[in-house]
C-alpha cells in the first residue's frame, strides 16, 4: 500500500541552526501538506501546497519557515533558525484530491537544544 | 474558522467494555469529519471519515462514528474495547466549502484500557 515517508525519523540540532525535514508524498497525490504537534498538545496546521506554490498557511508558518517541491518527487519544510520552541513532531500529508482524506506520514520528531 | 472540540482529554475504561469518545466542532454548511488514532510513538492513522452520504460511518478496528448535523457532533464509539485501544484519538474537520484544505484538530482523546 503506498504510503507517505518522512525522514529522519528523529532530528536533533542546536539553537539557530537551520533545519530541512523531508517528505516523500504519494506519487500521484497532488496536494501536500506539513502539521506540526508539540508534544502534549493537539496537531497544528502549518501549510497546505499545491500546484508548485502554497495554498494556505497559518500563523505559525512566519519567515522562518519555507517549503519546496525542488524534484518532483520530494517535499521538505525548511527551518531557517530554529528556536527552542520549534521543538515538536512534524508530520506530513498528501492527498490527491480536494474532498479526498489526507494520508499521514510517520513524522519527524525535531529536538531543538 | 472552523473548530474542534474534544471534551474529554483521558477516558479510562475497562478491556471489553462500550466506550464513546465526544466531538463537537463549530458549525458550517457542509463539514468533512475524520477521527485519527495515535499510538504511543507514531504517526496518524485514519479510523474512518465522514464525507456524505449516511449519517454512521464505520472504521477499522470495529469503530464507528455518528454525524449528527443538528448538535454539530460526531462522537466515536465502539461496543467493546480491547487493551490495544489504548492510544491518543483526534478528531478533525475540514470544510466541505472549501474542499480538503487543511484539517483542524480537536485537542485529542487519551483512551486507557485496562484489564
Amino acid at each position: 500500500e503506498p504510503e507517505v515517508t518522512q525522514t529522519p525519523s528523529h532530528q536533533v540540532t542546536q539553537m539557530g541552526q537551520e533545519v530541512i525535514l523531508r517528505c516523500v508524498p504519494i506519487s500521484n497525490h497532488l496536494y501536500f501538506y506539513w502539521y506540526r504537534q508539540i508534544l502534549g498538545q493537539k496537531v497544528e496546521f502549518l501549510v497546505s501546497f499545491y500546484n508548485n506554490e502554497i495554498s494556505e498557511k497559518s500563523e505559525i508558518f512566519d519567515d522562518q519557515f519555507s517549503v519546496e517541491r525542488p524534484d518532483g518527487s520530494n517535499f521538505t519544510l525548511k527551518i531557517r533558525s530554529t528556536k527552542l520552541e520549534d521543538s515538536a513532531m512534524y508530520f506530513c500529508a498528501s492527498n490527491p484530491d480536494r474532498g479526498l482524506e489526507a494520508f499521514f506520514g510517520q513524522g519527524t520528531r525535531l529536538t531543538v537544544v | 474558522a472552523q473548530s474542534v472540540t474534544q471534551l474529554d482529554s483521558q477516558v479510562p475504561v475497562f478491556e471489553e467494555a462500550p466506550v464513546e469518545l465526544r466531538c463537537n466542532y463549530s458549525s458550517s454548511v457542509s463539514v468533512y469529519l475524520f477521527w485519527y488514532v495515535q499510538y504511543p510513538n507514531q504517526g496518524l492513522q485514519l479510523l474512518l471519515k465522514y464525507l456524505s452520504g449516511s449519517t454512521l460511518v464505520k472504521g477499522i478496528n470495529g469503530f464507528e462514528a455518528e454525524f449528527n448535523k443538528s448538535q454539530t457532533s460526531f462522537h466515536l464509539r465502539k461496543p467493546s474495547v480491547h487493551i490495544s485501544d489504548t492510544a491518543e484519538y483526534f478528531c478533525a474537520v475540514s470544510d466541505g466549502d472549501t474542499g480538503f484544505q487543511k484539517l483542524v484538530f480537536g485537542t485529542g482523546t487519551r483512551l486507557l484500557v485496562s484489564p
